[in-house]
């Protein structure tokens, strides 16, 4: 099956300070979401981004569907955005998502 | 963006009783359901696909006998934990996907554990 890659696993910043997470895929995917996991469990959509570069706030994100990787990018980070990022991959419309392992973000103030 | 609601939030059960889990689309018709289950500082792992009006279909390794899912309405899934186990304590969570569109969006998950 499609194997996806997040990097760093971990990741810690001070307030204020610009991330890069990383998710590499392995198969030509037809959907891919990057989502935070807030400490109580729930997944809110951050991007739907097959391809293309999308832009929301402090949050913006890239996808080279050729390279197979997708990229995150947090700017000015805020205490509230600590938690764990997922990328997630569909292969065909209308299948399952296939998630990553995670990225965990830690901003301290 | 799309609403998906689960009931209950939270469960505690005795080993050997089933529990029920409702995903529901609020704000739209979900031809696709998709169910996971989260461990402790785990990912998410699909558990089967539900699609209405038909058998649900399962990932390698999730009994079907034990996890039986019933998607009855365009806006209802439900997951039926049998006999359940403590080993069976997980985080559960239902995604739907709108008729229309790829995007897919989750539930607030339902925190299973049994005693």
């Amino acid at each position: 099956g499609i194997q996806v890659e997040q990097s760093p696993p971990d990741l810690i910043l001070q307030e204020g300070a610009n991330s890069t997470l990383r998710c590499n895929f392995s198969d030509s995917v037809n959907n891919l979401q990057w989502f935070h996991q807030n400490p109580w469990g729930q997944l809110i959509n951050l991007f739907y981004i097959p391809s293309g570069t999308k832009q929301n706030g402090r949050l913006s994100a890239t996808t080279v569907a050729t390279e197979r990787y997708s990229l995150l990018y947090i700017s000015s980070s805020q205490t509230t955005d600590s938690g764990v990022y997922f990328c997630a991959v569909a292969l065909q419309a209308g299948t399952a998502l296939i998630f990553g392992k995670g990225t965990t973000l830690s901003v301290s103030s | 963006g799309a609403v998906v609601s689960q009931h209950p939030s939270w469960v505690i059960c005795k080993s050997g009783t089933s529990v029920k889990i409702e995903c529901r689309s609020l704000d739209f018709q979900a031809t696709t359901m998709f169910w996971y289950r989260q461990f402790p500082k785990q990912s998410l792992m699909l558990m089967a696909t539900s699609n209405e009006g038909s058998k649900a279909t399962y990932e390698q390794g999730v009994e079907k006998d034990k996890f039986l899912i019933n998607h009855a309405s365009l806006t209802l899934s439900t997951l039926t934990v049998t006999s359940a186990h403590p080993e069976d304590s997980s985080f559960y969570i239902c995604s739907a996907r709108l008729r229309q569109y790829n995007e897919q969006f989750f539930g607030p998950g339902t925190r299973l554990t049994v005693l």
